[in-house]
């Protein structure tokens, strides 16, 4: 089975703060991707990567940045919080086959 | 672009009842078609999936057919059961669009015993 872990499931921090969220897959995926959910408006693609060092905006990439120095992480950084980036973040990967693969995802709440 | 549209909810069955989930799409190529479902406090797992045109997805009573024809991939179950009450999510990945996935903004089921 994939597994998808994320480095915390609640995460509490101060508007400003510098943010770091990581993610790491054991299926060898090339593909890897950070989506954030709110509710009424589902699940909205942030940045993904297609290989290691490689990154594509998504549809709401402004206040985020990515990391992929190694092909099993993938890390979403929040350069200075604010409080409308609280919200439920999921990462995913995916293979050779067009099925993507969930983590269970981080509540940050920025305060 | 790519879109997909899906009822919303949120929904309130009773105990083996039947159900529908609609979902429609747009895709300028040939998607696939998938069906999530998150349980409370959890990520989003695949439910079924389908490939092409007339493929029926299929997994724990629950099933979904890709009909091309009314840009369509409706969720159904015979039967729901409590255990069934989650958020599902209809998506597509047009492999045009570098295989993203692109959601619905999910339905709500509740189940009552």
């Amino acid at each position: 089975d994939v597994k998808v872990t994320q480095s915390s499931r609640y995460l509490v921090k101060r508007t400003g703060e510098k943010v770091f969220l990581e993610c790491v897959q054991d299926m060898d995926h090339e593909n890897m991707f950070w989506y954030r959910q709110d509710p009424g408006l589902g699940l909205r693609l942030i940045y993904f990567s297609y290989d290691v060092k490689m990154k594509e905006k998504g549809d709401i990439p402004e206040g985020y940045s990515v990391s992929r120095e190694k092909k099993e992480r993938f890390s979403l950084i929040l350069e200075s919080a604010s409080t409308n980036q609280t919200s439920m973040y999921l990462c995913a990967s995916k293979g050779s086959l067009d099925t993507q693969y969930f983590g269970p995802g981080t509540r940050l709440t920025v305060l | 672009g790519d879109s997909v549209t899906q009822m919303e909810g949120p929904v309130t069955l009773s105990e083996e009842a039947f159900l529908t989930i609609n979902c429609t799409y747009t895709a300028t190529g040939y998607p696939s078609l998938f069906w999530y479902v998150q349980y409370p406090g959890e990520g989003l797992q695949l439910l079924l999936k389908a490939t092409k045109a007339d493929d029926k997805g299929s997994n724990k009573g629950f099933e979904a057919t890709y009909r091309k024809e009314t840009t369509s991939f409706h969720l159904e179950k015979g039967s729901v059961q409590v255990s069934d009450s989650a958020v599902y999510f209809c998506a597509l990945s047009d492999p045009g669009s570098n295989y993203k996935l692109t959601f619905g903004k999910g339905t709500l089921l509740t189940v009552n015993p």
